[in-house]
C-alpha cells in the first residue's frame, strides 16, 4: 500500500531531551515536508525538501533540523525540545507540485 | 509569504443539502496550485480536490466541486448532498510553482452536519 509512515504517533518528552520522529514513504515521492498543526493556526510548513540531501527552511524552522539522506526518509529531529513544540506534526510527500501531498498519521508531541 | 484566509471557523449542514466553504488567497504569481484537504476526527489529511490556475474549468470530484475565481483570489468548495461522513475540518492550500517547495495552509473550517 503507497503511504506515508511517520513514528511515534504519540510521544511525551521532557524540555532538553533530544527526539526524532521518523519518516518513511513508499512512492518514491521526489518532494517531503515536515508540517505543525496547533489549533486557530492551520497548518506550518517547517521544513521541506526536493530531493535527496536537498533540504530548505518553511515558515517556522527554529527549534527543528532535518535530514533527507535517501529519498524515502526524511526525519525530524529536535536537538533541544522546548514546551512551544507541543503540538501535532505531520509528515508528507508528493511526487510532482501539481499533485498535492500525501499526509502521515500524524505525530501528537507533548513537551514538559 | 502568501497567506491563505478562510473566513468561516464553522459552517453546519443539513443532511443532503448543500454547502459552500470559502477561501481566498494573495499571490503575486501567475501559476500556482490549489488544493483542498479534509481532516476528520481520525486527524487523517485527506485529498478531496485540486485546481491549477492555469485552467479556467472549475475542478469536481463527485459531490465535491469548486469555484475558482482567478482574479478575485477565490476559491470555493461546494459539497452537494452532504452526508454524516463529510463532517470534518477543511484546509484549504496554496502551493507556488515552479519548483513548489512552499505549501500555505489557511486556518480551516469545522463543517458540521446535522442528521
Amino acid at each position: 500500500e503507497a503511504q506515508v509512515t511517520q513514528n511515534p504517533r504519540y510521544l511525551i518528552t521532557v524540555t532538553g531531551k533530544k527526539l526524532t520522529v521518523t519518516c518513511s514513504q513508499n512512492m518514491n515521492h521526489e518532494y517531503m515536508s515536515w508540517y505543525r498543526q496547533d489549533p486557530g493556526l492551520g497548518l506550518r510548513q517547517i521544513y521541506y525538501s526536493m530531493n535527496v540531501e536537498v533540504t530548505d527552511k518553511g515558515d517556522v524552522p527554529e527549534g527543528y533540523k532535518v535530514s533527507r539522506k535517501e529519498k524515502r526518509n526524511f526525519p525530524l529531529i529536535l536537538e533541544s525540545p522546548s514546551p512551544n513544540q507541543t503540538s501535532l506534526y505531520f509528515c508528507a510527500s508528493s511526487l510532482r507540485p501539481a499533485s498535492g501531498y500525501t499526509f502521515g498519521s500524524g505525530t501528537r508531541l507533548t513537551v514538559v | 509569504a502568501q497567506t491563505v484566509t478562510q473566513s468561516q471557523p464553522e459552517m453546519s449542514v443539513q443532511e443532503a443539502e448543500t454547502v459552500t466553504l470559502s477561501c481566498t488567497y494573495d499571490t503575486s504569481e501567475s501559476d500556482y496550485y490549489l488544493f483542498w484537504y479534509k481532516q476528520p476526527p481520525s486527524r487523517q489529511m485527506i485529498l478531496v480536490i485540486r485546481q491549477e490556475a492555469y485552467k479556467q474549468q472549475n475542478a469536481t470530484e463527485n459531490r465535491f466541486s469548486v469555484n475558482f475565481q482567478k482574479a478575485a483570489k477565490s476559491f470555493s468548495l461546494k459539497i452537494s448532498d452532504s452526508q454524516l461522513g463529510d463532517a470534518a475540518m477543511y484546509f484549504c492550500a496554496y502551493r507556488s510553482q515552479p519548483l513548489g517547495n512552499q505549501f500555505y495552509f489557511g486556518t480551516g473550517t469545522s463543517l458540521t452536519v446535522i442528521p
